[in-house]
């Protein structure tokens, strides 16, 4: 168990739609990421938050956003959602800059 | 262009003996590299991180190496079990970035 949370643990919803992704780091961790990974396709970086702010920006859409909290928990929203949006996501939380990175059990979305 | 590739899509080996996986990176200049372990439909799992003024890091049966002039790390599985079996991801971090890019990974099978 990396101690870092993710729900739901399947989301299956249709074209078009909007979902939120909810993530809670490991306690004590500032920073979290964001990752796609579509079948057989390696871990895309989405966007990294650090301690409430927004730190770097990946492959991210523009119909996905992000935002991380004060109690440090964050949520990807995916709105209009289209068949290629369907992958597991994965959040990561980290204690400090470049260091190990320890991932959630990740959220399966489906879309049909 | 900047690239992260590792040695193959998948590896087959028998029980006992040692496995080994490459990881190439071209046009990164990464102070360190770090390994991870993926099962299926489970977020990735550090196994290891080495720096890149280090050649070599072991961990019981796990033994990574780093080459800056080859820009390569191999990463070596001895006396490999069938647990062993599952995919390898290499992540670096491009110097001037918070966020770590993965190697698309390599599926280790282990036969018994």
């Amino acid at each position: 168990d990396s101690g870092v949370t993710q729900t739901p643990k399947h989301l299956i919803t249709a074209t078009g739609q909007r979902v939120t992704l909810r993530c809670s780091p490991r306690s004590g961790d500032l920073s979290v990421y964001w990752y796609q990974q579509s079948l057989d396709q390696g871990l895309q970086f989405l966007i990294q938050y650090y301690n409430g702010e927004e730190r770097a920006k990946g492959n991210i859409l523009e119909r996905f956003s992000a935002q991380q909290f004060p109690d440090l928990h964050s949520e990807l929203n995916l709105s209009s959602l289209e068949l290629g949006d369907s992958a597991l996501y994965f959040c990561a939380s980290q204690a400090i800059p470049k260091d190990t990175q320890y991932f959630g059990p990740g959220t399966r979305l489906t879309v049909l | 262009s900047q690239k992260i590739e590792q040695n193959s899509e998948a590896l087959n080996i028998q029980e006992g003996k040692t496995a080994t996986l490459t990881c190439n990176y071209t046009n990164y200049s990464p102070a360190y590299l770090q390994w991870y372990r993926q099962d299926p439909g489970r977020g990735p799992v550090f196994l290891l991180l080495i720096r890149e003024n280090e050649k070599e890091k072991r961990k019981e049966r796990l033994k990574v190496t780093f080459d800056t002039t080859l820009k390569q790390s191999l990463f070596h599985i001895t006396a490999s079990q069938p647990a062993d079996s599952a995919t390898y991801l290499c992540a670096l971090d491009p110097v001037k970035s918070q966020n770590f890019v993965f190697g698309p990974g390599t599926r280790l099978s282990v036969l018994p």
